[in-house]
Order: C-alpha cells, then sequence, then structure tokens
C-alpha cells in the first residue's frame, strides 16, 4: 500500500492557461475525492467519485474546473483559464465504502498551484 | 449550517506540558468526526475517527474524546515532534456522503 499519490507535487502558471492534475487513489479504494485549501483554512470539498461516477460536485467547482475518473482508477482535475484566485493546495483522497456507512479518507500529498 | 469551528487557533506549549484542543460542531446529524494531522506543505494525515458520544479513542500520546457537541483532543507530554496543525473534520448526515466540513485547524508548537 503506498498510499494516495499526486503529480505534479507543484505548478506556477500564468493567469489563463490550462492546467491539470493528476491523483492516484489507494489500490481497491472505490470513492476518489478533490478538496483544496488555502493558506489559513481547512480544506474545503470540490466533488467526489465512486468509481467512475461523478456524484456530486460542490457550488465552489465553477465550470472551468472538470474532474473525471476514467475506469475508476485515478482521476484528474482540469482548472481552465486559471485565475490568480484559483491559487491553493488541491489535495486529493481515496476511501473504500461498502454503502452506508462512514468510512475514512485516506489523502495524498496534495498539489500546490501558484498562477502568476 | 453545517459549521467547524476549532479553538485556539495556535498553541504555544512547552515540551512536557499537557493541553487540549477543542473542536465543535453543528450539523443536522452526526455520521462521523475525525481528526487529521497535517504538517506545513504535506497533505491531511488520518489520526481518529469517532462516531457517538462517549467515544474515546488514543494513539501514543493523543487521546480523542467526543461529546453531542463538541471533541477535544489531548496531547499528554509533548514532544516538539507533535509540532503541526491538528485539523477537525465532520461528516453529517444531511449532506453529502463525501463531503468532509473540516474546521480551519489548530496550529500546535511544541518547543524543547
Amino acid at each position: 500500500d503506498t498510499g494516495v499519490s499526486q503529480n505534479p507535487r507543484h505548478k506556477i502558471t500564468k493567469r489563463g492557461q490550462n492546467v491539470t492534475f493528476r491523483c492516484d487513489p489507494i489500490s481497491e479504494h472505490n470513492r476518489l475525492y478533490w478538496y483544496r485549501q488555502t493558506l489559513g483554512q481547512g480544506p474545503e470539498f470540490l466533488t467526489y467519485f465512486q468509481n467512475e461516477a461523478q456524484l456530486e460536485k460542490s457550488r465552489l467547482l465553477s465550470d472551468r474546473f472538470s474532474a473525471e475518473r476514467p475506469k475508476g482508477s485515478f482521476s484528474t482535475l482540469e482548472i481552465q483559464r486559471t485565475e490568480q484566485g484559483d491559487s491553493a493546495m488541491y489535495l486529493c483522497a481515496s476511501s473504500f465504502s461498502r454503502g452506508g456507512g462512514t468510512e475514512t479518507q485516506y489523502f495524498g500529498p496534495g498539489t500546490r498551484l501558484l498562477v502568476l | 449550517e453545517d459549521q467547524v469551528t476549532q479553538s485556539p487557533e495556535a498553541l504555544r506549549l512547552q515540551e512536557g506540558e499537557s493541553s487540549s484542543l477543542n473542536c465543535s460542531y453543528t450539523v443536522s446529524g452526526l455520521r462521523g468526526l475525525f481528526w487529521y494531522r497535517q504538517d506545513p506543505g504535506k497533505g491531511p494525515e488520518f489520526l481518529f475517527t469517532l462516531y457517538s458520544a462517549g467515544e474515546e479513542k488514543e494513539k501514543e500520546r493523543l487521546k480523542a474524546t467526543l461529546t453531542k457537541k463538541e471533541s477535544f483532543l489531548h496531547i499528554t507530554a509533548p514532544k516538539p515532534e507533535d509540532s503541526a496543525t491538528y485539523l477537525c473534520a465532520v461528516a453529517n448526515y444531511g449532506g453529502s456522503q463525501g463531503n468532509l466540513i473540516f474546521g480551519k485547524g489548530t496550529k500546535l508548537s511544541v518547543k524543547p
């Protein structure tokens, strides 16, 4: 069990550019979550998948953001036309759900995005 | 509105000086309360899950307790390596199955 991995760990981009982040969950975990964290704040929920289905999206997830989880394995989060307000740490988490319970989410190391 | 409030925002302790961190929550129905530790520039590291009032869990120098309105993270005889931000999060029945609601965290500094 190697834990949740995220790539890249750091990304610097110019305003208006598109960026894509990748998350590889713990193997056999069927749920995958994306959060955003800014300095001095706790993580804020963006979206989550059960297998390949995207089950919920936060109102924080504007139409410039899109997430996918093809084949229910790794996931990508793309931000189009980045803005300076998108600068944050993007965290991925995964869990195993048998349905009906409250499972623990395990987080990756995050991708820190800086938009210039 | 579901809410999680952590206090204090920051806490400075001397090595060996025990203390407690507080997490107050208001949710429509608690499914679980989680404690995480986060080091600078890293993702949150899972510590404990508590499900019902009266429940307690321990790990090394840390002990988490839960009441109907709040949770405490007790730190006994802390060491400098316990310095980190401690995050509290809740999952509620009224909300999404996927959404953890986090507090802003308590930044703990332990001086030798």
